[in-house]
């Protein structure tokens, strides 16, 4: 079965900073894999995507993620931190090949707070 | 866009009552979802559906039920609520064709008391 791990349950950066959000998956087969973010009080908004393409993926906002087989890891990353980069982040993994019966398989989120 | 819409942003029922959580979304996709979201567990499925009158449970179905009689519209029912449905409900929907992504509804925070 699919799942993902969400390695930090928070993350604090200074604004300017890098940013790594880390995420490790495991899957019997090529997963699909996705971040989502939250800001407080609104929905979940799509960053990046993974299937089967580009290993590196870029995303809104400045975001990246690397997706590392012999790592079985999704990392996110963002050069330099932004106010309001303050959100909760899913990391996520797709049960299906895109089939009819897909689902979403979320990690438990790691919430990045931006110091000034 | 696809738009994907809950009915009520927020809701407080009480202990025992039949509740319904209404989802819409308008752009004809197949397969719709509804999670749970609780802090530190992230989102969790309770039930799916990938065709009208169609449903399957997902991890955590107990004490929910589904409903889905028109393709736009995927209702969640708690038969007899009880506190520990306190939570946020998010409804998704999804399309295999296309871009591939699922778009989310706002949320609906439920309070049971």
């Amino acid at each position: 079965a699919q799942s993902v791990t969400q390695l930090d349950s928070h993350v604090s950066v200074s604004e300017g900073t890098p940013v790594l959000l880390r995420c490790n998956y495991s899957s019997s087969y090529s997963p699909s894999l996705f971040w989502y973010v939250q800001h407080p009080n609104k929905g979940l908004q799509l960053l990046l995507k993974y299937t089967s393409a580009a290993t590196l993926v870029k995303g809104i906002n400045g975001f990246e993620a690397e997706f590392k087989k012999s790592e079985t890891s999704f990392h996110l990353t963002k050069p330099s931190a932004h106010m309001s980069d303050a959100a909760e982040y899913f990391c996520v993994v797709s049960d299906g090949y895109g089939g009819a019966t897909n689902k979403l398989i979320f990690g438990t989120g790691t919430l990045l707070a931006v110091q000034p | 866009d696809v738009k994907v819409t809950q009915s009520s942003r927020y809701l407080v029922k009480r202990t025992g009552e039949k509740v319904f959580l209404e989802c819409v979304q308008d752009m004809d996709h197949e397969n719709m979802f509804w999670y749970r979201q609780d802090p530190g567990l992230g989102l969790r499925l309770i039930y799916f559906s990938y065709d009208v009158k169609m449903k399957e449970k997902g991890d955590i179905p107990e004490g929910y039920s589904v409903s889905r009689e028109k393709k736009e519209r995927f209702s969640l029912i708690l038969e007899s609520a009880s506190t520990n449905q306190t939570s946020m409900y998010l409804c998704a929907s999804y399309t295999p064709t296309g871009y591939y992504g699922y778009t989310f509804g706002s949320g609906t925070r439920l309070t049971v008391v």
